[in-house]
């Protein structure tokens, strides 16, 4: 299984700031997910991250509300701009593992208030 | 666009009753499987996975599935529950074998158990 680290585990930001989320893992892969679990919801997908190229990202995210970055096989960043309230979610960074195991692995959580 | 309907939002039993949280999935070709648990305050865990072979799966804690492909179905089951199954139950979908396809969640079952 793979190991993530995801920092900071939780903040509390000012409106109209911007956070930036970090994922290590500890084994190169290709492709990293960032996800959303608003308060009492599912986890909704806002993005693919595949090192070398730009996310895709899925309906209703874009990238300039959340950036993201890939600089290399073990490393992404999600920011979160210009916050507002309605961004207090816990952010997930994901992986799948290789051939023949594809379940998800996800990092601790980064738990955001917007206040 | 592939999709997961859990249909049981809030879900109330008594210790020792049977379980079963439905999971409906729309996606044509192959799929892999997934059930996740998340216990109060903590992480998304894996409960169980479904790729291939056998449509009843085992997962942990006496957890198990039934994938039925003619009704697209994945629904988890429990004999008699206790109260530490109470948590937010969450099926997942992802379409072929490719660790590169997104998992996508349904909306999550909450499990109460009355001791």
């Amino acid at each position: 299984s793979a190991v993530i680290s995801q920092k900071p585990s939780r903040d509390i930001c000012q409106r109209g700031t911007s956070l930036t989320i970090q994922c290590q893992v500890d084994s190169q892969v290709t492709m990293m997910f960032w996800y959303r679990q608003q308060p009492g919801q599912s986890l909704t997908l806002i993005a693919t991250a595949n090192q070398g190229s730009e996310a895709t990202y899925e309906s209703g995210f874009v990238i300039d509300k959340f950036p993201i970055s890939r600089p290399n096989l073990t490393f992404s960043t999600l920011t979160v701009s210009n916050m507002s309230p309605e961004d207090s979610s816990i952010y997930l960074c994901s992986l799948r593992g290789g051939a023949g195991n594809t379940e998800a692995f996800f990092g601790q959580g980064t738990r955001l208030t917007v206040v | 666009a592939q999709s997961v309907s859990q249909h049981n939002h809030h879900v109330i039993l008594s210790e020792a009753a049977s379980l079963e949280l439905g999971c409906n999935y729309s996606y044509g070709g192959t799929v892999n499987l997934f059930w996740y648990v998340q216990y109060p305050g903590q992480h998304l865990q894996l409960l169980l996975k479904y790729f291939s072979g056998d449509p009843l799966v085992k997962g942990i804690k006496g957890f198990e599935a039934e994938f039925i492909k003619s009704k697209f179905s994945f629904n988890l089951r429990k004999p008699s529950v206790q109260w530490s199954d109470t948590a937010e139950y969450f099926c997942a979908v992802t379409p072929g074998y490719s660790s590169a396809s997104k998992i996508i969640f349904g909306s999550g079952t909450r499990l109460s158990i009355r001791p």
